[in-house]
């Protein structure tokens, strides 16, 4: 069975700090690996996703994620946070059966100090 | 938002009422969506269709019903309102192993 666990519920950094949101996930097969963001009253937006190509996947507004099997892990990062960042993020999970259906983990919410 | 919108965005019904809810998509995408979303348990999977006629219940089907009779319309219907149907209710479409894209979401309120 596929599973995601988002290690950090809230995070805070200050304004132009690195920001590391981590996840780690359980898969049998080589999982399809995605986030997503979610600013307030918003739908989801998706930020990147893993596919089995390369490791280190780049997306949108500056952010990155690496994909670490030996870790099983999948963590975000941004060089340095902005405050238009300050919204709630999933690491999400596809399963591979035939209904393909996205497994998300419980979000977490980053919070960005001026 | 990838061609997918949501209709009513906004809804107060009573309880006891029917209400539906209408995901339209416009990319042509195999499979769609409904969840909800509340505080403290992200998003969770209501039903999921996987092509004209081809429905399936997902972790929280209790209560609601769906339809798709054209591709590009997915209905989500709430036979007879309850308040813990409160919430917001979000659809989404994909193709095969591909992420989901998601519509602008409904916030549902029965009283």
């Amino acid at each position: 069975a596929q599973s995601v666990t988002q290690l950090d519920s809230h995070v805070s950094v200050s304004e132009g700090t690195p920001v590391l949101l981590r996840c780690n996930y359980s898969s049998s097969y080589s999982p399809s690996l995605f986030w997503y963001v979610q600013h307030p009253n918003k739908g989801l937006q998706l930020l990147l996703k893993y596919t089995s190509a390369a490791t280190l996947v780049k997306g949108i507004n500056g952010f990155e994620a690496e994909f670490k099997k030996s870790e099983t892990s999948f963590h975000l990062t941004k060089p340095s946070a902005h405050m238009s960042d300050a919204a709630e993020y999933f690491c999400v999970v596809i399963r591979m059966d035939s209904s393909y259906k996205l497994i998300f983990g419980s979000g977490t919410r980053l919070l960005v100090r001026p | 938002d990838a061609g997918i919108t949501q209709s009513p965005r906004h809804k107060v019904t009573e309880t006891g009422t029917p209400v539906t809810l209408r995901c339209h998509q416009t990319e042509n995408h195999r499979y769609m969506y409904w969840y909800r979303q509340d505080p403290g348990h992200g998003l969770r999977l209501i039903h999921y269709s996987y092509g004209v006629k081809d429905t399936d219940k997902g972790e929280v089907s209790d209560g609601y019903s769906v339809s798709r009779s054209k591709t590009e319309d997915f209905l989500l219907t709430l036979e007879s309102a309850t308040s813990s149907q409160t919430s917001v209710y979000f659809c989404a479409i994909s193709e095969v192993q591909n992420e989901q894209f998601f519509g602008p979401g409904t916030r549902l309120t029965v009283l």
